[in-house]
């Protein structure tokens, strides 16, 4: 399968713990994305890479956030001090570079925290 | 603040009937969108995308339709079927990353 792949699907953490999802993209996508999505709600967009550039951020994305892709190949999103209203599916996409191509998602890590 | 929106939360249809599903978005610029399909426990999955120089695109069952003078989409299912129930967002990738809040459409065997 050469589909987004996500790492873990599941993570239960206490609050205060640190967690860091995986995202391994499509091989040929120079595009990366992070996106939250909560319970009833659309995906929210929080970060996206250009191979490894770090391109643009959301609001959303607090200081305890934080986002790597350091060979432009897979990505980790890591969360420090976890509080729990960061209970949530966190989504990865990829696609190819330039203008309006579309984003291929991966089935997402849930993060529950107790 | 921009946005992208559905008309309707929910959507029942009876099996074999056409399904539509509707999408305002605010922002005039706007020029790439796509809708995805969700199941339940999975990430979105692409079904089908339109730019902004097209009013129409069809794919197997479905047809896209854009409105660009009201700012509205529309996604329509043919022939609808169980396996369809799954709730559909419309994102306006173009120049923003906007999903809306998904119109969840239940097939009624």
């Amino acid at each position: 399968d050469t589909g987004v792949s996500q790492d873990p699907r599941h993570k239960i953490t206490k609050r205060g713990q640190n967690v860091t999802f995986r995202c391994d993209p499509i091989s040929e996508h120079n595009r990366l994305y992070w996106y939250r999505q909560t319970l009833g709600q659309g995906p929210e967009f929080l970060t996206y890479f250009q191979n490894e550039a770090q391109l643009e951020k959301s609001r959303l994305l607090s200081d305890r956030f934080s986002a790597e892709r350091p060979k432009g190949s897979f990505s980790t999103l890591e969360i420090q001090r976890t509080e729990q209203g960061d209970s949530a599916m966190y989504l990865c996409a990829s696609s190819l570079d330039g203008g309006n191509q579309p984003q291929h998602f991966g089935d997402g890590t849930r993060l529950s925290i107790l | 603040g921009e946005s992208v929106g559905l008309h309707l939360p929910t959507l029942s249809v009876q099996e074999g009937d056409n399904s539509i599903i509707n999408c305002a978005y605010s922002n005039s610029a706007s020029d790439y969108f796509i809708w995805y399909k969700q199941e339940s426990g999975k990430g979105p999955q692409f079904i089908i995308d339109i730019r902004s120089n097209m009013d129409k695109r069809q794919g197997q069952r479905v047809t896209v339709l854009l409105n660009k003078t009201v700012k509205h989409l529309s996604l329509q299912i043919a022939a609808t079927q169980p396996g369809d129930s799954a709730v559909y967002f419309c994102a306006d990738v173009g120049n923003q990353f906007y999903f809306g809040t998904g119109t969840s459409l239940t097939v009624i065997p």
